[in-house]
């Protein structure tokens, strides 16, 4: 089965302060995204990104979130500014086309105080 | 945003005993509907990628069928074991997933 790494697998970070999740896709696939799970509620949507660009990006994925893929291989989720609300598991999946199975990392439990 | 429901939310079976659950998603716009399978600590895994209304599909124990038409998919564990012991999540895909809340199985020894 295709492996997604995700890295760390827990961030503990002060409000208001940056922080990047990793995710490290390996093999050839073309589709990445961003996930996140609150505690208590249901997995949620927050972007794709295809061929370097955003490809879709949901309501949640406001101008304090980034991503990138700088080195064609790490796949990054950037947060700026760290709300308390910002708390919960990050997970990156990955897709060889948009409509495929999607791999799913072990997560990043982001805790912001 | 997609309303994708399961239930019920959580379920204890003895083992041996076989359960099923269900998922409910939008009947319009039909893509795909995932199922994965979630243990804590670990990534969540792929269990099935059902297409087609009247999809079976199977892996092992598991089993899962797909109703397209009326909106609705069930997942079938028959003989169950402790090690299926999980939370299993429905998604809808429309090139992103939308996820139900899940179903917890519990299976007792």
């Amino acid at each position: 089965e295709p492996e997604v790494t995700q890295t760390p697998s827990h961030q503990v970070t002060q409000m208001g302060q940056e922080v990047i999740l990793r995710c490290v896709p390996i093999s050839n696939h073309l589709y990445f995204y961003w996930y996140r799970q609150i505690l208590g509620q249901k997995v949620e949507f927050l972007v794709s990104f295809y061929n370097n660009e955003i490809s879709e990006k949901s309501e949640i994925f406001d101008d304090q979130f980034s991503v990138e893929r700088p080195d064609g291989s790490n796949f990054t989720l950037k947060i700026r500014s760290t709300k308390l609300e910002d708390s919960a598991m990050y997970f990156c999946a990955k897709a060889l086309a948009g409509n495929n199975e999607q791999f799913f990392g072990p997560g990043t439990r982001l805790t912001v105080l | 945003i997609l309303n994708v429901e399961q239930s019920p939310q959580s379920l204890h079976v003895q083992e041996g005993d076989s359960t099923n659950f269900t998922c409910s998603f939008p009947s319009s716009n039909f893509y795909a509907l995932h199922w994965y399978r979630w243990e804590t600590a670990k990534s969540p895994e792929a269990l099935f990628v059902m297409t087609l209304n009247g999809d079976e599909k199977k892996k092992g124990r598991i089993s899962a069928t797909l109703n397209t038409k009326e909106g609705y998919s069930y997942l079938y564990i028959k003989g169950s074991q402790p090690e299926d012991s999980a939370t299993y999540l429905c998604a809808f895909n429309d090139y992103k997933l939308s996820f139900g809340a899940g179903t917890t199985v519990t299976v007792r020894a």
